[in-house]
């Protein structure tokens, strides 16, 4: 069974301070790693799309990196805003169309 | 920024009745998904569908489930008989391109069978 993980499952953080969490795979198989940012009643965005180990990818203040081989991805935030407050689901192929998703980390900014 | 859309935003049936769930993708994209999440669990695949047929589908997608893309622009998932199981909010996403393609993901349809 091909499982993803992300930790922690909700995390609170004051405004301005910036913030990380995980995301783990199985290595083998491994084609892609996802990132989406869903905000309650809307729809997933996409943040990141990565596929190389080592890729490190940034937009705005949120940035990822991937380790392929041990298998984990984290999601930095720099200087948390109210408006990053929203659940960030990291999501994996493993050689074919499906996406895996993981349970998703809750973040929320506390003013 | 195009977008996909899902209608309805919510719908109620009750058990064992048919229901259809209409998504608009976008317009260039190749690629169609639907996906469902099942309250307070993960987000999980029902069906990938390229080229006017699925080119997969997960255990979960059995007889009881149907897509189709009736008129090139929309995207339909049937749910024959439904279920209490069935509950959930369904996603539709549309790509570009397979597996390294960012997804675009509809707003969802909250399903509740009663």
């Amino acid at each position: 069974i091909l499982n993803v993980e992300q930790s922690p499952q909700s995390l609170h953080v004051q405004e301005g301070d910036s913030t990380n969490f995980t995301c783990s795979f199985p290595s083998s198989n491994f084609y892609a790693l996802h990132w989406y940012r869903w905000e309650t009643a809307k729809s997933p965005e996409a943040l990141f799309v990565m596929t190389l180990n080592g890729d490190e990818k940034k937009k705005g203040r949120i940035s990822a990196t991937l380790n392929t081989k041990e298998g984990y991805s984290y999601l930095y935030i720099k200087g948390s805003q109210p408006e990053d407050s929203a659940t960030y689901l990291c999501a994996s192929n493993f050689g074919n169309e499906k996406l895996t998703f993981g349970t998703g980390t809750r973040l929320t900014i506390i003013p | 920024e195009p977008e996909v859309t899902q209608t309805p935003s919510h719908q109620v049936t009750q058990m064992g009745q048919e229901v259809i769930l209409r998504c608009v993708p976008i317009s260039n994209h190749l690629y169609f998904y639907w996906y469902r999440q099942i309250l307070g669990q993960k987000v999980e695949f029902l069906v990938s569908f390229y080229n006017n047929e699925i080119s997969e589908k997960s255990e979960i997608f059995d007889d009881q489930f149907s897509v189709e893309r009736p008129d090139g622009s929309n995207f339909t998932l049937k749910i024959r008989s439904t279920k209490l199981e069935d509950s959930a909010m369904y996603f539709c996403a549309s790509s570009e391109g397979p597996t390294v393609y960012g997804y675009t993901f509809g707003s969802g349809t909250r399903l509740t069978v009663v």
